[in-house]
């Protein structure tokens, strides 16, 4: 299994929701990553966590709050979003050390209203 | 600081025609992974190809090889036989140690049938 499996697809919530996007891989991974896309930009990287500890807060709002269950697992989870923070929400995975390729999911649309 | 540089935003190339994309970087780690992404329009970030800073043979997968230049700190991509599938973003990187990775800006690559 090589696959990072993201939920949902697409999302559109309004300013004042709480929503949560989910990501899962089955690698045996230890590094886990979210990152936000804009249309024909690089990912920016937001958080990295390494065995399941928060490693990297790439100074984001507190809008955001990530959380990884355990080494499989990773959420993000959204409250009070604006509308400049509709983008696609890219996780990653890798191996720490190596070769380190990061492994990305297909991603999910956010559109905030 | 490290930095990637990818001076092509967009490029076009006929359908079994050979394209250069290219890419510098700036890094004062001596020990690093370089790495050339690829996003179709269907969103899904997936590794073209990889090279290890350390070894000097260019790396190549089928179609797909990179010019690796250590002193200059270039990794250009060449893609042979250009196919209609080739249609996508293509990101340069590299991960330097701790699972830091940095992005270029990325260029648009179209293939002309």
């Amino acid at each position: 299994d090589t696959e990072v499996t993201q939920t949902p697809k697409h999302l559109v919530m309004g300013m004042t929701n709480k929503k949560s996007l989910k990501c899962e891989q089955h690698m045996g991974h230890r590094a886990m990553y979210w990152y936000k896309q804009k249309a024909k930009k690089p990912p920016e990287l937001m958080f990295v966590y390494s065995y399941e500890k928060l490693s990297i807060n790439e100074s984001v709002p507190s809008r955001f709050s990530p959380e990884c269950p355990n080494s499989s697992l990773l959420n993000l989870h959204l409250h009070a979003l604006q509308p400049e923070d509709s983008a696609l929400y890219l996780c990653a995975s890798s191996p720490i050390g190596g070769t380190g390729e990061l492994f990305f999911g297909e991603g999910s649309r956010l559109t905030v209203l | 600081a490290q930095t990637v540089t990818q001076s092509q935003p967009e490029m076009s190339v006929q359908e079994a025609e050979t394209v250069t994309l290219s890419c510098t970087y700036d890094t004062s780690e001596n020990n690093y992974y370089l790495f050339w992404y690829k996003q179709p329009p269907s969103r899904q970030m997936i590794l073209v190809i990889r090279q290890e800073a350390y070894k000097q043979q260019n790396a190549t997968e089928n179609r797909f090889s990179v010019n690796f230049q250590k002193a200059a700190k270039s990794f250009s991509l060449k893609i042979s036989d250009s196919q209609l599938g080739d249609t996508a973003m293509y990101f340069c990187a590299f991960m330097i140690t701790g699972n830091q990775f940095y992005f270029g800006t990325g260029t648009s690559l179209t293939v002309i049938p």
